[in-house]
């Protein structure tokens, strides 16, 4: 069966700090992956979403990279933390094709920036 | 582009009781697919349930049902005799067959059970 690995779980990290957060999956192969924010009480924010190695779409302009260096392996970074990167962060993982139906999501990272 | 509407930010309901989300979409394609999330306190997301547009026949788990109008691009998720585990945020998803890798969530209604 396929699994999903976040880590690290909780995350605190001064401002202008760097970020890395990992995210893996088990089970499959040549996955979607995707990256998400959630503020407090808010909805999922798409970051980052990749179909292949190297191939990484952005959605949404900000101080975020996202690096997938292999296939079951998506990386979300930062050169430098700002306050308003504090948040719960998704990975999910979609099997390819449009026949696949729904996302499956990891635990989630709790970032805080002080 | 497509977009995923739910209109009650928060609800309530009593235990044993039934309580109807809203969810609306915006999509001018005719082959995608719709899910109902929940993620409870410990902010895992884990799948309600899932309708396919094709399906006249709307979808179906355990006390979980949806109310799936196509026409009216509504796609409501009704849950019956509820239970203080049902207590989570509950977010409405896209899924395009055309545009495929991606999916589209609603804001989310925060839904508390009443002992």
């Amino acid at each position: 069966s396929q699994t999903i690995h976040q880590w690290p779980a909780t995350l605190v990290q001064p401002v202008g700090s760097p970020l890395s957060l990992e995210c893996t999956v088990e089970g499959t192969s040549n996955p979607n992956l995707y990256w998400y924010r959630q503020a407090a009480g808010r909805g999922l924010q798409l970051l980052f979403y990749s179909v292949g190695i190297g191939q990484i779409s952005s959605e949404v302009p900000q101080n975020l990279s996202a690096s997938r260096p292999q296939d079951r392996q998506f990386i979300l970074s930062s050169k430098k933390l700002l306050l308003s990167d504090s948040g719960f962060y998704l990975c999910a993982w979609l099997p390819q094709g449009m026949y696949s139906y729904e996302q499956y999501f990891g635990p989630g990272t709790r970032l805080t920036v002080t | 582009a497509q977009t995923v509407t739910q209109s009650q930010p928060e609800m309530s309901v009593q235990e044993a009781e039934t309580v109807t989300l809203s969810c609306t979409y915006d999509t001018s394609e005719s082959d995608y697919y719709l899910f109902w999330y929940k993620q409870p306190p410990s902010r895992q997301m884990i799948l309600v349930i899932r309708q396919e547009a094709y399906k006249q026949q709307n979808a179906t788990e355990n006390r979980f049902s949806v109310n799936f109008q196509k026409a009216a691009k509504s796609f409501s998720l009704k849950i019956s005799d509820s239970q203080l585990g049902d207590a989570a945020m509950y977010f409405c998803a896209y899924r395009s067959q055309a545009s495929y890798d991606k999916v589209i969530f609603g804001p989310g209604t925060s839904l508390s059970v009443i002992p």
